[in-house]
């Protein structure tokens, strides 16, 4: 079965602190893999695509195919990050782009 | 526009009232998708359209839930008899290709509250 997993619901730390936000899927084929930010108050925006293999806003994630994990990276964390993180699966095989979404983590930037 | 835009933003209705909710995608965007977000947890996937055709329903249940994407009208996503846990936001979505292309745009959601 597909399944996005984010084991952590809330993840805090202090300005300047390294983040990682965890990832793990399930899915039987090749995955497209995504990462999706939630402002407060703003609408939910796309942040990564693993197969851009870009970094956006100091976050990288790497696609591991041996433990199924797309954990989200930034080394320095920003107050300006503390936001909602969704991590999302799509399909490649039979894709209708259906997202597949975990629970998501809050991330909190303290100062 | 290059959002997609939800009306309305918030909706109440009495437990077995009907509930419509509006989506514009983003001019050209080819695909529509409709997700069902309750309380704040995961986002369940409902339905999605190419242009005006059902591309995928399978997260649609099957009573009471429609939905249409017409040509030059908004899409929309209706609810007959409306029940309790049918409270949730819903979130609306374009693509202008494949997904793994571009990923998603979002609107900012409809929260229908039943009561």
């Amino acid at each position: 079965a597909q399944r996005v997993t984010q084991p952590e619901k809330l993840l805090s730390v202090f300005k300047g602190a390294p983040v990682e936000l965890k990832c793990n899927y399930s899915y039987s084929g090749s995955p497209e893999l995504f990462w999706y930010v939630q402002y407060s108050r703003q609408r939910l925006q796309l942040l990564l695509r693993h197969i851009s293999r870009e970094s956006i806003k100091g976050f990288t994630a790497d696609l591991n195919k041996g433990e199924t994990s797309f954990h989200l990276k930034k080394p320095f964390a920003q107050e300006e990050d503390s936001a909602m993180y969704y991590c999302a699966l799509s399909g490649k095989a039979g894709n209708t782009g259906k997202l597949i979404f975990g629970q998501g983590t809050t991330l909190q930037v303290k100062p | 526009g290059e959002e997609v835009a939800q009306t309305p933003k918030h909706l109440v209705r009495g437990e077995g009232q009907k509930a419509k909710l509006y989506c514009a995608p983003i001019k050209g965007h080819s695909y529509v998708f409709w997700y069902q977000q309750v309380l704040k947890n995961e986002f369940k996937f409902l339905i999605s359209f190419q242009n005006e055709n059902v591309f995928d329903e399978t997260g649609m249940p099957k009573e009471r839930f429609s939905a249409k994407c017409l040509p030059n009208s908004p899409c929309s996503l209706e609810i007959q008899a409306t029940k309790l846990e049918d409270s949730a936001v819903y979130f609306c979505a374009s693509s202008q290709r494949n997904v793994g292309d571009y990923g998603y745009t979002f609107g900012s959601g409809t929260r229908l509250t039943v009561v």
